[in-house]
């Protein structure tokens, strides 16, 4: 079945910092998302991507479509204590079910 | 918007129960979508409504589990017999489209 590898597990990074991570499938998607969750929280939905290559933002996030298809990066510009959860990946092929990452861990040390 | 809602948030349960959760999606929303979410893991699907019609079913969803949408509105998700490996958080999503889904907060279930 599809899968998602997402990297990386965890991150501990200090306040203002730059944060990536991506994704990759062995399989294309039609559409890319990320999602963050916070504890006891259910996923929310931060970018969307429906086209090869496109790159979008949204505040001091960016998310790129891999040319591919068959991946997906997310930064985060200036962390901030509030950016602290866990960041999904997640894919889907044309009118299916989506398919999420493991998720990366963000950690800010004060 | 009163988004997606899950009751109940939390749920102990001795092994060998039966429990039932229930989802409102969010009102305009034809398409409902249950995932179950294990400690350390993304949110793995188990089962879809278009209205009241359910569409597709994982392999994850053993004969133990049932999912019903009579009405095309508010679905329920009941589990017979629980296990212990029946822990985990079920999150149910909506959406208008196929794209870009809702989740409510989730039920944790805990099965002693």
């Amino acid at each position: 079945g599809q899968q998602l590898n997402q990297s990386p597990q965890s991150m501990f990074i200090q306040e203002g910092e730059d944060v990536s991570m991506n994704c990759t499938s062995s399989s294309i998607f039609n559409t890319w998302l990320w999602y963050k969750q916070d504890p006891g929280e259910g996923p929310v939905l931060l970018i969307a991507l429906y086209k090869a290559g496109e790159l979008t933002s949204n505040g001091r996030l960016t998310a790129q479509f891999g040319i591919t298809r068959k991946d997906s990066f997310l930064n985060i510009s200036a962390s901030i204590p509030s950016d602290v959860g866990i960041y999904f990946c997640a894919g889907q092929a044309r009118d299916d079910k989506i398919i999420f990452g493991k998720g990366t861990r963000l950690h800010i040390l004060p | 918007d009163t988004g997606v809602s899950q009751d109940p948030r939390h749920k102990i349960t001795k092994r060998g129960q039966n429990v039932t959760f229930r989802c409102d999606p969010i009102s305009e929303h034809n398409r409902l979508y249950w995932y179950r979410q294990t400690l350390g893991q993304g949110p793995e699907f188990l089962t879809y409504f278009q209205n009241e019609a359910q569409l597709e079913k994982s392999r994850l969803l053993s004969d133990r589990f049932s999912a019903e949408r009579p009405k095309g509105s508010f679905s329920t998700l009941e589990i017979q017999r629980t296990e212990q490996g029946d822990s985990a958080m079920y999150l149910c999503a909506s959406s208008p489209t196929p794209y870009g889904y809702t989740f409510g907060s989730g039920t944790r279930l805990t099965v002693v």
